[in-house]
């Protein structure tokens, strides 16, 4: 089945302890990327990635991290989590590297304390 | 700022009557796609219409796209309980140094079919 699977889908933690959250896709797509979802803002998209060693910044990069060494994973790090990064998190997929239709994982909801 | 706006903001219809959402941008754009989110789940995608294209369908969707006006229309037909959800218009910008590859969403519209 092609799907985007995202692990952990809920996290609470504190304040400074670093944190991964995986996103992972098994349909061969180049184009990755991480959204974050607060209420009254909508998407908003944090980073991006068209290929295997090639990411981008999208509109709310600060105080995350990516990377993109296989073209299957797409991690999402942050290293110094702060409560303002409470909110519920998507990766996403599509194929080529121009955004197109985007597969979405199911969302990890991480709280910050 | 949001490079999509939907319009309007919340929309409360009968089972059965259309409901019409607008999105509208500010940049250019390579393509314009709309999704549908069912609360707190992942996006599903509905269509993607491309900046030379001016309307498409798929079921009960129509889609159209007015690039000089940068505003496009979702208008779903018959609609059924089951069509409940937040819409999103996301837009991938055309820079004039080329395609640019980020991904804008709008905040969304609220779509609520009473049975």
């Amino acid at each position: 089945e092609a799907q985007v699977t995202q692990n952990p889908r809920y996290l609470i933690t504190v304040t400074g302890k670093k944190l991964t959250v995986t996103c992972s896709q098994n349909m061969n797509h180049e184009y990755m990327s991480w959204y974050r979802q607060d209420p009254g803002l909508g998407l908003r998209q944090i980073y991006y990635s068209m290929n295997v060693e090639v990411t981008d910044k999208g509109d709310v990069p600060e105080g995350y991290k990516v990377s993109r060494k296989e073209k299957r994973n797409f991690p999402l790090i942050l290293e110094s989590p702060s409560p303002n990064q409470t909110s519920l998190y998507f990766c996403a997929s599509s194929a080529g590297g121009i955004p197109y239709e985007q597969y979405f994982g199911p969302g990890t909801r991480l709280t910050v304390t | 700022s949001q490079q999509g706006e939907e319009d309007p903001q919340a929309l409360s219809i009968q089972e059965g009557e259309n409901a019409t959402m607008n999105c509208s941008y500010k940049t250019s754009i390579n393509n314009l796609q709309w999704y549908r989110q069912n609360s707190g789940r992942g996006l599903v995608h509905l269509i993607l219409i491309r900046s030379n294209e001016r309307e498409k369908h798929s079921g009960r969707l129509r889609v159209t796209l007015d690039t000089s006006k940068k505003s496009s229309s979702l208008l779903i037909t018959a609609s059924r309980a089951a069509d409940t959800a937040s819409y999103f218009c996301a837009t991938a910008p055309w820079n004039s140094g080329g395609s640019n590859y980020k991904l804008t969403f709008g905040k969304g519209t609220l779509l609520t079919v009473n049975p």
